[in-house]
């Protein structure tokens, strides 16, 4: 069970975007649209805010965006605000054996 | 309102067992599949174990796997994480989370546990 590649940080100013991307195996990113995202902040539960690749929670907004192309998965986060700057973990699906493998993890600084 | 409740974290010494319980309100436990994910000090989010909704199957992460069971108490509506031979690298924080179609969509707190001499 090898972990998703993610880039261990991004960073953008106030009203940018950042994308990250988040690279697994034909296995499991590569194979099931079952690609998720969560937010972190400290001392917080994490936060679903794309499910499915690129579909939203009820209250996630529209900032926020996923996507996916062979076996790599992508958030994107547009306008950036302040209260974005958070740790994110992309997450898959990996076979009924295997069953599920998050990411390494990405922080996002908000210059 | 879905609320998960993690408890039963503490600081334990290497070998020993813990038992961590995770209580729901909000909806039943039977409807749902149930993670058990954890973060250590400065580390990634990991996953330790999924129990179907209907109780029938349990799956683990490779570093937990012999080690930690999952199950639950639909009476209590109450998911639990037995955790056996308990090692320095297992301290992490605990959370528990409802799945939805393969997403984890409402977390707990968390739960703190530490293994230390």
């Amino acid at each position: 069970q090898s972990a998703l590649t993610q880039p261990p940080s991004a960073s953008g100013s106030p009203g940018q975007s950042v994308t990250i991307s988040c690279t697994g195996t034909s296995s499991d990113v590569g194979r099931y649209k079952y690609v998720s995202w969560y937010q972190l902040h400290p001392g917080k539960a994490p936060k679903l805010i794309i499910y499915e690749v690129s579909e939203r929670p009820s209250g996630v907004p529209d900032r926020f965006s996923g996507s996916k192309s062979g076996n790599t998965a992508y958030l994107t986060v547009s306008g950036l605000q302040a209260e974005d700057e958070a740790d994110y973990y992309c997450n898959s699906y990996a076979s009924s054996n295997t069953y599920y493998v998050f990411g390494t993890g990405t922080k996002v600084t908000v210059l | 309102q879905v609320q998960l409740v993690e408890s039963g974290g503490g600081v334990v010494q290497p070998g020993s067992s813990l038992r961590l319980s995770c209580a729901a309100s909000g909806f039943s436990l039977g409807t749902y599949a149930m993670h058990w994910v954890r973060q250590a000090p400065g580390e990634g989010l990991e996953w330790v174990a999924v129990i179907w909704s209907d109780g029938s199957k349990q799956y683990y992460g490779d570093s937990v796997k012999g080690r930690f069971t999952v199950s639950r108490d639909s009476s209590k509506n109450t998911l639990y994480l037995q955790m056996n031979s308990l090692r320095a690298e297992d301290t992490a924080v605990y959370y528990c989370g409802r799945e939805w179609t393969f997403r984890i969509d409402n977390w707990g707190q968390g739960t703190l546990v530490t293994v230390s001499p």
